[in-house]
């Protein structure tokens, strides 16, 4: 079953930091591109980040250019998203998504995270 | 970057067709994606790339695209049709899936 599984969220302090791991299984990781996209609580998708299959092309928002830092490990068939001076406003679900190309056809479940003191 | 602009909801009667749209740049070049979102479930496509459906996705659900605006039309909505839809599209570079609308809430009377 083709599959990506979010983890790492949780409540944090404004300009604390959080890294999460998105683990995909079912298909072969390191042949596609992924997305990371965020849901505001009550609001609509906001993209976040992109990554190609090799990892050597890399974009983001630019509500978060500077503070997060997206990465893979082919080898371990996960995604990463280093976030860091974390503002209130970062506070959403975030989903790992995979690009076949055509859409951002599989998701993870999300996962939420908090930025509040 | 570039932004899509969708009607924040719409209603429609059971068994009755309706019309989602999209507008925007991008779409001028490049297709949109539909995505069908239910309260606390993650984001699933329902139109791809000219007017593809995924697997398991019923034919009430169609695409298409005219100049800068991509509707989305559900023939014979059902109740199960209520929910939130995003467009989404890629950016000027087409590169990346980075454009998301605002989102439609579809309501079935």
């Amino acid at each position: 079953e083709v599959q990506l599984v979010e983890s790492g969220g949780g409540l944090v302090q404004p300009g604390g930091s959080l890294r999460l791991s998105c683990a995909a299984s079912g298909f072969t990781f390191s042949s596609y591109e992924m997305n990371w996209v965020r849901q505001p609580p009550g609001e609509g998708l906001e993209w976040v980040s992109y990554i190609s299959s090799s990892g050597s092309s890399i974009y983001y928002a630019d509500s978060v250019k500077g503070r997060f830092t997206i990465s893979r490990d082919n080898a371990k068939n996960s995604l990463y998203l280093q976030m860091n001076s974390l503002r209130a406003e970062d506070t959403a679900v975030y989903y790992c998504a995979r690009d076949d190309g055509d859409s951002n056809d599989v998701w993870g479940q999300g996962t939420l995270v908090t930025v509040s003191s | 970057s570039s932004e899509l602009t969708q009607d924040p909801a719409v209603s429609v009667a059971l068994g009755q067709t309706v019309r989602i749209t999209c507008q925007g740049d991008s779409l001028r070049n490049y297709y949109a994606t539909w995505y069908q979102q239910k309260p606390g479930q993650a984001p699933v496509v329902v139109i791809y790339g000219k007017n593809s459906r995924p697997s398991g996705i019923p034919d009430r659900f169609s695409g298409s695209s005219s100049g800068n605006t991509a509707s989305l039309t559900i023939t014979g909505a059902q109740a199960e049709d209520e929910a939130d839809y995003y467009c989404n599209s890629r950016d000027s570079s087409g590169t990346y899936l980075g454009v998301f609308g605002g989102g439609t809430k579809l309501t079935v009377l």
